[in-house]
């Protein structure tokens, strides 16, 4: 099983900052099948990107995602207010496993 | 416009089956290239990718819950379910029915519904 670990477990920012979350794999995720959602309280979370870095119709372009093999991050470049969400990655490559998550919270 | 939609009971007793539906509208399951995931989140905690059945009923599921899953797709009625046996209050999540272009990858979600195991 690849685990993946989510650092930090919470970050705090205010809106205008940029946020790097990173997702750590404990083994080599092939053809980059790692993905990211967004999930804010009471609702289902929301596809963000697959393949490390393909993004999904409308997601805003401060929103990036990057990495490969076992290395990933999301990057929001200057943070809005409805960005302040918890954060998942999931890799596919395997039987597909989730990170812990990252909580962004508003400073 | 696609729809996800969990129905079932939102209690079952330790040692019974939960089981869950997912209606799916908007599109037809049986449509190639489309993956049907059931994803779960325990309250307060992450998620949890749980088993996968493809358009054309080829179905894979979370080896650490053993043989205790069963996902199957009904085309005739366009949806698709969910069977867990032996249920432990540690199966007490939001069940949520998903679909996506790869195994538990999904960018259409239902709202999710919460399935209590107590007696």
């Amino acid at each position: 099983e690849i685990v993946l670990t989510q650092s930090p477990g919470t970050l705090s920012l205010s809106p205008g900052e940029r946020a790097t979350l990173s997702c750590r794999a404990s083994q080599f995720v092939s053809h980059n099948y790692l993905a990211w959602y967004q999930q804010k309280p009471g609702q289902a979370p929301r596809l963000l990107f697959f393949g490390a870095s393909t993004r999904t119709p409308g997601l805003p372009d401060r929103f990036t995602g990057s990495g490969s093999g076992t290395d990933f991050t999301l990057t929001i470049s200057s943070l809005e207010p409805e960005d302040f969400a918890v954060y998942y990655c999931q890799q596919y490559a395997t039987s597909p496993t989730f990170g812990q998550g990252t909580n962004l919270e508003t400073k | 416009q696609l729809q996800l939609e969990e129905s079932g009971p939102g209690l079952v007793k330790p040692s019974e089956t939960l089981s869950l539906t997912c209606i799916v509208s908007g599109v037809s399951v049986s449509g190639s290239g489309a993956y049907y995931n059931w994803i779960r989140q325990p309250p307060g905690k992450g998620l949890e990718w749980v088993a996968t059945v493809y358009s054309s009923g080829t179905a894979y599921h979370n080896p650490s819950l053993n043989s205790r899953v069963t996902i199957s797709v009904d085309t005739s009625k366009n949806h698709f379910s969910l069977r867990l046996s032996s249920v432990t209050a540690a199966d007490t999540a939001v069940y949520y029915c998903a679909r996506g272009g790869g195994i538990a990858v999904s960018d259409s979600w239902g709202q999710g519904t919460l399935v209590i195991v107590s007696s």
